[in-house]
């Protein structure tokens, strides 16, 4: 199993570009989570699904977008990027709301000047 | 609101223990949740807690004591691989993760 992997790993963005980063799980999880991670702060979560079709807000959705047309498959849509949009992003997956363990990608460092 | 505080950065001695303390403040308690983060890669699971008490996993133990919001991971014999960022998260009443900013753990030969 590759777990969640997610494409890419660096991207430098300009103000007003969009971007979709890319987010697949190959554990048959229901949910799935985008968290964005600034230095000296916690972990904030954006978008999460708890499956296919259904998506929800988190703490800081503002500027971001997310859809879920299949369980392996999660992508988080940047549309005009600004600079307090840089981070690096975070994608995790649970078999259960319930679940112990959110499995993470790898990240993807976005920057945006 | 809701808060998770914990130390900004930790230093200690290769072979030591050493333990790092977390607080919070949450809306509702569905659990207690420490991870590890190495510098530039994700957060992996290292233990979770729901009742009062200790849980033991090998050189790492979680304690949590619901009554007064408090949580510590203890490490035990430190090896130079246990340096990294150490991630306290309270899942909350609508079971969504909050997390702390992170302990800086440094280790020192």
């Amino acid at each position: 199993n590759a777990g969640v992997t997610q494409t890419p790993k660096f991207r430098i963005l300009k103000i007003g570009q969009s971007m979709t980063l890319q987010c697949t799980q190959d554990m048959n999880h229901n949910y799935m989570y985008w968290y964005r991670q600034d230095p000296g702060m916690g972990l904030k979560l954006i978008y999460y699904s708890v499956g296919a079709g259904i998506t929800d807000k988190g703490e800081v959705p503002n500027g971001y977008n997310v859809s879920r047309s299949t369980t392996e498959d999660f992508p988080l849509r940047l549309e005009l990027a600004a600079p307090s949009q840089t981070s690096v992003y975070f994608c995790a997956s649970s078999y259960s709301m319930e679940s112990h363990t959110q499995y993470f990608g790898p990240g993807t460092r976005l920057t945006v000047l | 609101g809701q808060n998770i505080d914990q130390p900004t950065e930790m230093t200690a001695t290769e072979g030591a223990i050493v333990q790092i303390n977390c607080t919070y403040q949450t809306s509702g308690f569905n659990g207690l949740f420490w991870y590890q983060q190495h510098a530039g890669e994700a957060p992996t699971f290292l233990s979770y807690n729901v009742l009062d008490g200790l849980e033991e996993k090998g050189r790492f133990s979680s304690f949590l004591s619901r009554s007064k919001g408090y949580s510590y991971l203890l490490l035990k014999e430190l090896q130079m691989k246990d340096s990294a960022s150490y991630l306290c998260a309270v899942r909350d009443s609508n079971y969504q993760l909050i997390w702390g900013a992170g302990t800086k753990l440094i280790i020192k030969p």
